[in-house]
């Protein structure tokens, strides 16, 4: 139980365009669900959380405007990456807690690479 | 702010060799303390949440405790399947976490 899915587990795109991923809460509904990012044999750095029906809110140093997160049901939250570029490449990493528990169950990640 | 600090960086351990991982944490209020596996190019995979001194959980090989300061991972007779980065974090519930740097963790046949 508690499986989190992410697509597209890798994205290559060119500077100046978007980029959209999902996280899925596969057997579990989640009020919250959180973004990190992870630099090259760096740790996970929270950007963001997000909950279902509400805005999310962003880390400081994190740009809202630039990372635009949805959550439009109990099951799913998105991040787009809006006119991404070379800094934005990054594995971006989502996780989501069931209802009623602390602890904090991972997807597989995003690889992002923006040319 | 939540910090927390993970000793030692890297460990490189023969299989069968039994060891312990570091975590210490400075905390206005504790949440809950979590300890994450991580493999090379994947999302963590949970192992373990303490929420309170004295308390401790296993899971096969692994052995997690909590102190008021600290919480220690200790890895029994470890296999080369083991190696991995092990991350420990501080937050849970309606916060995200505040992970530390991570052990990374060699076991040689």
């Amino acid at each position: 139980g508690a499986v989190v899915s992410q697509h597209p587990s890798w994205v290559i795109c060119k500077s100046g365009t978007s980029v959209k991923i999902e996280c899925r809460s596969l057997d579990f509904q989640a009020t919250t669900m959180f973004w990190y990012r992870q630099f090259p044999k760096q740790s996970l750095m929270l950007m963001a959380t997000s909950n279902e029906g509400s805005k999310a809110t962003y880390e400081q140093g994190v740009e809202k405007d630039k990372f635009l997160i949805n959550h439009a049901s109990l099951t799913l939250s998105t991040l787009t990456v809006t006119s991404a570029h070379p800094e934005d490449s990054s594995f971006y990493i989502c996780s989501a807690s069931p209802i009623g528990r602390g602890e904090q169950f991972f997807g597989p990640g995003t690889r992002l690479t923006v040319l | 702010e939540d910090q927390v600090t993970q000793s030692p960086e890297a460990l490189r351990l023969q299989e069968g060799e039994s060891s312990s991982l570091n975590c210490s944490y400075t905390v206005s209020g504790l949440r809950g303390l979590f300890w994450y596996r991580q493999d090379p190019g994947k999302g963590p995979e949970f192992l373990f949440t303490l929420y309170s001194a004295g308390e401790e959980k296993e899971k096969e090989r692994l052995k997690a405790t909590l102190t008021k300061k600290e919480s220690f991972l200790h890895i029994t007779a470890p296999k080369p399947e083991d190696s991995a980065t092990y991350l420990c974090a501080v937050g849970g519930g309606a916060d995200g976490l505040t992970f530390g740097k991570g052990t990374h963790l060699i076991i040689q046949p």
